[in-house]
């Protein structure tokens, strides 16, 4: 199986910040790299598909980039409503893996 | 709006097997662009993948899980259903449906998820 790793595992930001998350495939994935954000009692909300698509209704102010094995999501101008887990998924294998989520409190 | 709902019990004892349902509304499941499928999250964990199905009844699944697993599909109610045999008390988790993209396969839409808990 493609093993994601997320870093970091948990950052504190405030209101208005710009965060990234990094997100690190155990081998290339071309731009099969999806970004869910998570709150708690919720299902996972799909953000970002193929590395940098903006999924529907999703934000301007969250963007993905990154290809082959490296990628990241960023949050511009963080909103209170952005506090939440994130998880990065690869779908270029079967099983489509999950990174292990960022808690972004 | 798509929207998909899971239904089935929430207490299931150890070695029995779960059954749950998903319902499709305000779309069908006859669709050449999309799987259908179940993922699963154990209390303050990550995100695990169970297994697909596509309308055809084509089925992929997780090796972890593919001796225990089987997904099915019902077009005439619009539903399609996951069973999971020899339930652990390591399969209790919210477990999830969800509509998957064919080409890409990224999970755009998803049920609210219904927590099944493995105890006698």
């Amino acid at each position: 199986d493609i093993q994601m790793t997320q870093s970091p595992s948990s950052l504190s930001a405030s209101v208005g910040d710009r965060l990234s998350i990094t997100c690190r495939a155990s081998q290339s994935i071309d731009d099969y790299l999806n970004w869910y954000q998570q709150k708690p009692g919720k299902a996972p909300r799909l953000l970002i598909y193929s590395a940098s698509n903006l999924g529907s209704g999703v934000p301007s102010r969250f963007s993905g980039s990154g290809s082959g094995t490296d990628f990241t999501l960023t949050v511009s101008n963080l909103q209170p409503e952005d506090f939440a887990i994130y998880y990065c998924q690869q779908s270029y294998g079967t099983p489509g893996t999950f990174g292990q989520g960022t808690r972004v409190e | 709006q798509l929207q998909l709902q899971e239904s089935g019990p929430g207490l299931v004892k150890p070695s029995e097997t779960l059954s749950l349902t998903c319902t499709v509304s305000g779309g069908s499941v006859i669709s050449s662009s999309y799987y259908w499928g179940w993922l699963r999250q154990p209390p303050g964990k990550g995100l695990e993948w169970i297994g697909n199905i596509y309308y055809s009844g084509h089925t992929y699944y997780n090796s972890s899980l593919r001796s225990r697993v089987t997904v099915s599909v019902d077009t005439s109610k619009n539903q399609f259903s996951l069973r999971l045999s020899s339930m652990a008390a390591a399969d209790t988790a919210v477990y999830y449906c969800a509509r998957q993209v064919v080409r890409t396969r990224y999970f755009d839409f998803w049920g609210l998820g219904t927590l099944v808990t493995v105890s006698s």
